[in-house]
């Protein structure tokens, strides 16, 4: 069975910094990938998602994921952060049994 | 109107009662699944349908049961209600023709047991 590994559990950044969120999976065969975000208060929503093609993904208010398949990892990237970014990010992953599997979230705080 | 919807939005129950939460979605999606948030485990998987009247256990399951008589329906029952199971409860669901099959979600069901 697959599982999802997220390396930081709170993340604190000023407005204007770089972020990125680690992600690992624990899966050999071919997955699909995805990043959720959870404002405060509101249910997941897609931030981007990788299934095939580019390894490179861009997702919705300039993020942005990369899928290294040696690494079996799959990182968020935003270049520059705004205080709306505050929110919860989940990593995701299905397999060959549709499961749809989370990392345990990692808490991004942005301060104005 | 269109999408996933579950109810209730929030529900107080006692230790030892049965509850019942709700998931309706539109889409036709063949899959649908139930997760629990708590803080410090993100999302974890209670139980999922691949299609009407096929379910499987997730990670989670004990102390929970489903039923998917319609395609449309996953109603998820607390069979004896513990305080351990307060918790936000998310259904989700997705389809063949979702690319990746991606899963959408509702807005959740905030349970406190008593």
């Amino acid at each position: 069975a697959q599982s999802v590994s997220q390396h930081n559990h709170h993340v604190i950044l000023s407005e204007a910094a770089s972020l990125e969120l680690g992600c690992n999976y624990s899966y050999g065969g071919t997955v699909n990938l995805f990043w959720y975000v959870q404002y405060p208060g509101q249910h997941l929503q897609l931030l981007l998602k990788y299934f095939s093609g580019d390894p490179l993904v861009k997702g919705i208010k300039g993020f942005e994921a990369e899928f290294i398949k040696s690494k079996f990892s799959f990182n968020l990237r935003k270049p520059s952060v705004q205080w709306s970014d505050t929110a919860e990010y989940f990593c995701a992953v299905n397999a060959y049994d549709y499961k749809l599997s989370f990392g345990a979230g990692t808490t991004v705080t942005v301060r104005a | 109107d269109a999408g996933i919807t579950q109810s209730p939005r929030y529900k107080i129950t006692e230790t030892g009662r049965q509850v019942t939460l709700m998931c309706h979605q539109t889409w036709s999606h063949s899959y649908m699944f139930w997760y629990r948030q708590d803080l410090g485990h993100g999302l974890r998987l209670i139980y999922y349908s691949a299609a009407a009247d096929i379910t499987d256990k997730g990670e989670v399951p004990d102390g929970y049961v489903v039923s998917r008589s319609k395609t449309e329906n996953f109603p998820l029952t607390l069979e004896s209600a513990t305080r351990s199971q307060t918790s936000v409860y998310f259904c989700a669901s997705s389809g063949h023709l979702e690319p990746g099959l991606e899963a959408f979600f509702g807005q959740g069901t905030r349970l406190t047991v008593v």
